[in-house]
């Protein structure tokens, strides 16, 4: 079983609605959880990270961590066609320093 | 902003050559990571540094060696380019380990080995 799991998609939206993407995680005392978007071709952007249990907002963009059933998430509101990429969860596990572990990236797709 | 730059977008190599990345930071991060990223694959640590002249093992070390000299660099090395090296070598950066510091990437480096 993989550190950090995510499904690899595609996950297909309309346009204008929410995805969700999910993201579980072995339990190792982990720290921080952070996401990543990647287009095509590109380098992982970081877009967001959440620390404590709960949810964060962040425009359009929402993490939601729950540590106790060891899952985080994103979501993303009113999808837009700009927004379909590869989003990729990593996790920072204690006393790891700067590393981080990444899932396998799900792919987004958000139809006109 | 973070800005983390890599020498080449696209390189293309011949079996045998040696080749460098090159990877430069102008944040004053003490960490610097080396991945490769293929399809089905995901991200897979090659090399990393937590200062300069240090360096450790990522998970796949085995074709490749690093240098960190400079504090602001960190340098990418295929002895012997073989075919299955062809990939997009992803370099990133990042301070030293306190809870919300993460890594930030370069643009990418595709390689191609003929």
């Amino acid at each position: 079983q993989k550190e950090v799991e995510q499904n690899s998609g595609p996950l297909s939206v309309p346009e204008g609605a929410i995805a969700s993407l999910n993201c579980t995680y072995s339990d190792r005392g982990s720290q921080s959880f952070f996401w990543y978007r990647q287009y095509s071709g590109k380098s992982p952007e970081l877009i967001m990270s959440i620390y404590s249990n709960g949810d964060k907002e962040d425009g359009r963009f929402t993490a939601q961590l729950n540590k106790a059933s060891q899952y985080v998430s994103l979501l993303i509101r009113d999808s837009q066609p700009s927004d379909s990429a590869t989003y990729l969860c990593a996790v920072k596990w204690n006393n790891a320093g700067n590393m981080l572990t990444f899932g396998g990236g799900t792919r987004l797709m958000v139809k006109p | 902003d973070v800005k983390v730059t890599q020498s080449s977008r696209y390189l293309v190599k011949r079996t045998g050559e040696k080749v460098f990345l090159e990877c430069v930071q102008d944040m004053d991060h003490e960490n610097m990571f080396w991945y490769r990223q293929d399809p089905g694959l995901g991200l897979r640590l090659i090399y990393f540094s937590y200062d300069v002249k240090m360096k450790e093992k990522g998970d796949i070390p085995e074709g490749y060696s690093v240098s960190r000299e400079k504090k602001e660099r960190f340098s990418l090395i295929l002895e012997s380019a073989s075919t299955n090296q062809t990939s997009m070598y992803l370099c990133a950066s990042g301070p030293s380990g306190s809870r919300t510091d993460t890594q930030y990437f370069g643009p990418g480096t595709r390689l191609t080995v003929l």
